[in-house]
């Protein structure tokens, strides 16, 4: 079953702050990732974070990681049209293999 | 209950020989997808398909065709494997339409080519 839990549907205003969350089970995460995934297109890597890290930040992306709740965020600051998209998390465990959250599709409004 | 499964997790063959990787999904999804990741952890669409309509990146070389024997399974068929079909190949399922926002992914199959 899934391990991987995201909420599906986020919406803000433009030049908001969204902030997506994700909640993993498996305790032998070594990197976190977030992905972006546009209409028709395959999932292109945001952003990764390794599990000893509490936080990254990377131009308009902050990634939060609470280890002992098992909660990842992504916060995209003044969040644009062009964000628009669905976010995938995922965990990366033993043997390198990647475990996929069900995606958080953002909207954004003008 | 696994709700997407791939067979096998791990694939080790030779140049030249044809494989398969079945995916089965349990969720009574509509649409199914096969990816492939590349070495910057980049998944690439190869194809989408749901009941009526194939959709194939035209990327992807004709040696990789899809099967789908009903609705709940949609396989990737690969000929004359090459050394750079090496990757990790994810299937992925979708209630409604192409791309809705709930895409539930297997557990990845690693595929080396030797």
């Amino acid at each position: 079953g899934e391990d991987v839990e995201q909420s599906l549907f986020l919406s803000v205003r433009e030049g908001d702050s969204s902030v997506i969350n994700c909640t993993y089970t498996d305790s032998s995460s070594t990197y976190l990732y977030w992905y972006k995934q546009e209409p028709g297109a395959g999932l292109q890597l945001l952003t990764y974070i390794f599990s000893n890290m509490d936080m990254k930040q990377d131009q308009r992306l902050t990634v939060l990681l609470n280890k002992k709740d098992k909660h990842l965020s992504l916060r995209i600051a003044d969040t644009q049209t062009g964000d628009s998209a669905i976010y995938f998390c995922a965990h990366e465990a033993a043997g390198n293999m990647l475990t996929f959250g069900g995606g958080t599709r953002l909207m954004v409004k003008p | 209950d696994t709700a997407v499964s791939q067979t096998p997790k791990y694939l080790v063959t030779q140049m030249g020989n044809d494989k398969s990787i079945k995916c089965e999904q349990n969720l009574g999804h509509d649409t199914m997808y096969w990816y492939k990741q590349d070495s910057k952890k980049f998944l690439k669409i190869m194809f989408s398909y749901n009941n009526k309509e194939l959709i194939i990146n035209e990327t992807v070389p004709n040696r990789f065709s899809p099967k789908s024997p009903d609705k709940a399974h949609l396989n990737l068929h690969i000929n004359s494997l090459e050394l750079g079909d090496s990757a990790v190949y994810f299937c992925a399922s979708s209630p409604t339409g192409l791309f809705s926002y709930e895409q539930y992914f297997g557990p990845g199959t690693r595929l080396t080519v030797t």
